[in-house]
């Protein structure tokens, strides 16, 4: 399987506790996306890297989240001190930098209890 | 501040009909426009695009219009076939790399 793979599917948490997620994208493409999606609403962005470079955050992201792309090939999601506001579908989408077409990947549902 | 909208939260249709997908913007800065497709518990697909220049842009059964002057876009699908039923989000491209999407349409074909 080539697509974009998300790790964990589903998350459980208690409030307060951090949580991280990992997106592996499609192997060429130098563009990786984090957005963030809530029942009823479409995906909404909230960070880019080109490459292992964090381009922009969207305000969405507070302080208590940061992501990363160390090598430029997989990349983390880290939630620190979760709330119940956090819980949501954390989605992944990888692109090739002259392409507008995201992928992405089946997301991670987080719940915070 | 949603700048893409599309204001039918469900649409059912019989199939073999037309199914049409309507989506508002409002910044005339987007410059390229994306359907996607989402079936529960997956993460969404690509469907079709269309850029800015143009006014229509076709792919089998899918067809996308985009009238810049009224910032509307639609998604035509026809003949619609029960696999069809799914989540249909409106996105549009902003700096080149940003998807801004709708809330999305959820599509029931009835047999």
């Amino acid at each position: 399987d080539t697509g974009v793979s998300q790790d964990p599917r589903h998350k459980i948490t208690k409030r307060g506790q951090n949580v991280t997620f990992r997106c592996d994208p499609i192997s060429e493409h130098n563009r990786l996306y984090w957005y963030r999606q809530t029942l009823g609403q479409g995906p909404e962005f909230l960070t880019y890297f080109q490459n292992e470079a964090q381009l922009e955050k969207s305000r969405l992201l507070s302080d208590r989240f940061s992501a990363e792309r160390p090598k430029g090939s997989f990349s983390t999601l880290e939630i620190q001190r979760t709330e119940q506001g956090d819980s949501a579908m954390y989605l992944c989408a990888s692109s090739l930098q002259w392409d507008l077409e995201a992928f992405f990947g089946q997301g991670t549902r987080l719940t915070v209890v | 501040d949603q700048q893409v909208k599309q204001n039918s939260p469900s649409l059912s249709v019989q199939e073999g009909r037309i199914s049409i997908l309507n989506c508002d913007y409002t910044n005339s800065m987007f410059d390229y426009f994306l359907w996607y497709k989402k079936y529960p518990a997956e993460g969404p697909t690509f469907l079709i695009s269309i850029s800015s220049i143009k006014d229509k842009n076709e792919d089998g059964r899918f067809t996308v219009f985009l009238n810049k002057s009224a910032k509307h876009l639609s998604l035509h699908i026809v003949p619609s076939q029960p696999g069809d039923s799914a989540v249909y989000f409106c996105a549009a491209v902003l700096n080149d790399y940003k998807l801004s999407f709708g809330a999305g349409t959820t599509v029931t074909v009835r047999a």
